[in-house]
């Protein structure tokens, strides 16, 4: 069975810091693997999607790399803003665009 | 486009109620989900359909829970009867066919009593 873990489960930091989220898969036959992003009270919004042939994908001030063959996961982001606070999840698909499997998630403050 | 619509926001009611969510998918989009969130167990899948059929009803917990959906455009989740352990968030999503990603609805909240 998939298991998906995220370290650390919270993270505080100050304005304009550059700060890395990991992420670990058990199971490394999987289809892709995404970062979302959840606001209280709202949805999951997609980040980052990066194909299991992929090793990083890249948006704006976010990078996600993957490592498939060490079940290994990071969401990099640069010079951290006050509206980048949020929760951070971690999916892995186990099989086409379907069957997601999450992580707990990171819960990010940064601070002004 | 809207963007997937859920409703209830919230729901409040008592142990042994019935209790019925509803999803409408975005447009187009041949596959929906729903998924439970909880602090003690995260995100989880529960079913999913394609083309309004049932393809994976393994993550659903109980026979108390049951998912339909009659049409492309509509979908609900039935928990009947309801249990203060159902509280939780739940979230339908809906994927195009051509598309890795699923977009996430604004969940709802349900809180049995």
């Amino acid at each position: 069975k998939q298991e998906v873990t995220q370290i650390p489960a919270a993270l505080s930091v100050p304005e304009g810091e550059n700060l890395v989220l990991n992420c670990s898969f058990t199971d490394s036959a999987i289809y892709n693997l995404q970062w979302f992003r959840q606001d209280p009270g709202k949805g999951l919004t997609s980040l980052l999607l990066i194909q299991s042939s992929q090793r990083e994908q890249t948006s704006g001030r976010l990078n996600a790399s993957l490592d498939k063959s060490s079940g290994r996961s990071t969401l990099y982001i640069a010079a951290s803003q006050p509206g980048d606070s949020a929760t951070y999840l971690c999916a892995v698909t186990m099989e086409y665009g379907n069957k997601l499997v999450f992580g707990a998630g990171t819960i990010l403050r940064v601070k002004s | 486009d809207a963007g997937v619509i859920q409703s209830p926001r919230h729901e409040v009611t008592e142990m042994g109620q019935e209790v019925t969510l509803r999803c409408k998918p975005i447009s187009g989009h041949d596959y929906l989900f729903w998924y439970r969130q909880t602090m003690m167990r995260g995100l989880e899948l529960l079913i999913y359909f394609n083309n309004n059929v049932p393809i994976d009803d393994s993550g659903m917990p109980e026979d108390r829970f049951s998912a339909k959906m009659p049409n492309a455009s509509f979908s609900t989740l039935k928990i009947q009867p309801s249990e203060p352990r159902d509280s939780a968030v739940y979230f339908c999503a809906s994927r195009g066919l051509a598309a890795d990603t699923q977009y996430f609805g604004p969940g709802t909240r349900l809180t049995v009593l």
